[in-house]
């Protein structure tokens, strides 16, 4: 069975442009997440989709968003970039039919640097 | 404010030399606490996933517990390759599910 896999996996932008990251999940899972991971704050979680709803959203400005497509790939756009988006985007899929996730399959990541 | 803090921050072992790391929160409604292996420049490895204090989870070399408090990763006779970051997370009850992370844990095995 094929993992998470994400695109691109490195990403260069400069301050102001905005970004769209991509996450295909594992066959079967209809449950996606979106976390941010940097050294000073740790893994953070952004938002969950499900079935193309958000059904969780955490504490991020409104310059993140995203979007869950009907064959469950999801994508995360950042919109006017600052320095400190500067992180890897680590996206994780999970089957959850019902609740939360439980096992969640994290994918490589993407790392993004903004200048 | 809920908070998971993970110690220590890092560990040196030897290898075959025993030890624990530990997972404290101060969260209430406790829905299932998870431990995570990552690896350098990779995503999270999914461990374990504990619901209930008291339980008790293994694979391998690694034991996971938990109270009622905290949660203990036992690393019993560690290789080299059990070196990596270890991360727990909890994840609250209630209707929204907004995982929690601890900081993690460095560990280091040495041969």
């Amino acid at each position: 069975k094929a993992g998470v896999t994400q695109t691109p996996r490195y990403l260069i932008k400069t301050r102001g442009q905005q970004v769209t990251l991509s996450c295909s999940p594992i066959s079967g899972h209809r449950s996606v997440s979106w976390y941010q991971q940097t050294p000073g704050q740790g893994l953070q979680f952004l938002f969950e989709y499900f079935s193309e709803t958000q059904r969780n959203k955490g504490n991020f400005p409104g310059r993140f968003s995203g979007r869950q497509f009907s064959n469950s790939r999801s994508e995360m756009n950042v919109s006017t970039l600052e320095l400190g988006d500067s992180a890897l985007y680590l996206c994780a899929s999970s089957f959850s039919p019902s609740g939360p996730q439980e096992t969640a399959y994290f994918g490589p990541g993407t790392r993004l640097l903004v200048l | 404010e809920d908070q998971v803090t993970q110690s220590p921050e890092a560990l040196r072992l030897q290898e075959g030399e025993s030890s624990s790391l530990n997972c404290s929160y101060t969260v209430s409604g406790l829905r299932g606490l998870f431990w995570y292996r990552q690896d350098p420049g990779k995503g999270p490895e999914f461990l374990f996933t504990l619901y209930s204090a008291g339980e008790e989870k293994e694979k391998e070399r690694l034991k996971a517990t938990l109270t009622k408090k905290e949660s203990f990763l036992h690393i019993t006779a560690p290789k080299p390759e059990d070196s990596a970051t270890y991360l727990c997370a909890v994840h609250l009850s209630g209707g929204s599910y907004i995982p929690t992370f601890g900081r993690g844990t460095s560990l280091i095995v040495h041969p």
